[in-house]
């Protein structure tokens, strides 16, 4: 149980374009999601909380106009990258909290890596 | 500003010992302490969570939690070259986000 799936795996994209990354809990419904972001032999760093039907909240730092979130359902939360750059080239993480267990644990997903040409 | 510090290694054992990897946080309201392995170029995936001082086993692993000195370790016992990874604390204070150390790289040698 927990597993939680993130789509596509990997991007190469051009810079000044948009990549949609998705991110969903398979087999739990998720109030909460968060997304990462982790650069080469560093720790992971949040930039986002997202819960089902609200605004994100982002963490400081973070564009919140450049990473834009939207968490449509109990399943499924989307980060999108616009207008990307190659300094936003990284490994991206969503995790899922499951709700109505009293449970605060976080299932990761296996990470999107973008790379910006 | 929350901070959880790792060693950041190698730590370096042989094949069958302890390994013993340690983590200490500065949020004294913290209250949930979490243990994910993260393998090169992989997701982080969870081994333990303790909430509670004491020991808490799980197989081969015994995460420890000492409240008063703000410092949570994990022991891994018959560490095996599959246990090659980096172990990452993550810490959290009531039900919201959690602040990850820069992790411990452990280096299981045959």
């Amino acid at each position: 149980g927990a597993v939680v799936s993130q789509h596509p795996s990997w991007v190469i994209c051009k810079s000044g374009t948009s990549v949609k990354i998705e991110c969903r809990s398979l087999d739990f419904q998720a109030t909460t999601m968060f997304w990462y972001r982790q650069f080469p032999k560093q720790s992971l760093m949040l930039m986002a909380t997202s819960n089902e039907g609200s605004k994100a909240t982002y963490e400081q730092g973070v564009e919140k106009d450049k990473f834009l979130i939207n968490h449509a359902s109990l399943t499924l939360s989307t980060l999108t990258v616009t207008s990307a750059h190659p300094e936003d080239s990284s490994f991206y993480i969503c995790s899922a909290r499951p709700g109505g267990t009293g449970t605060d644990t976080q299932y990761f997903g296996p990470g999107t890596r973008l790379t910006v040409l | 500003q929350k901070e959880v510090e790792q060693n950041s290694g190698p730590l370096s054992v042989p094949e069958g010992a302890i390994a013993s990897l340690n983590c200490t946080y500065s949020d004294r309201g913290s209250q949930s302490f979490f243990w994910y392995r993260q393998y090169s170029g992989k997701s982080p995936e969870l081994i333990m969570f303790i909430y509670s001082n004491g020991d808490k086993e799980d197989g081969r692993f015994t995460a420890q939690l000492n409240k008063a000195s703000q410092y949570v370790s994990l022991l891994i016992r018959d560490s095996q070259p599959s246990d090659s990874a980096t172990y990452l604390c993550a810490v959290e204070e009531g039900y919201s986000t959690l602040t990850f150390g820069k992790g411990t790289m452990l280096l299981v040698s045959p």
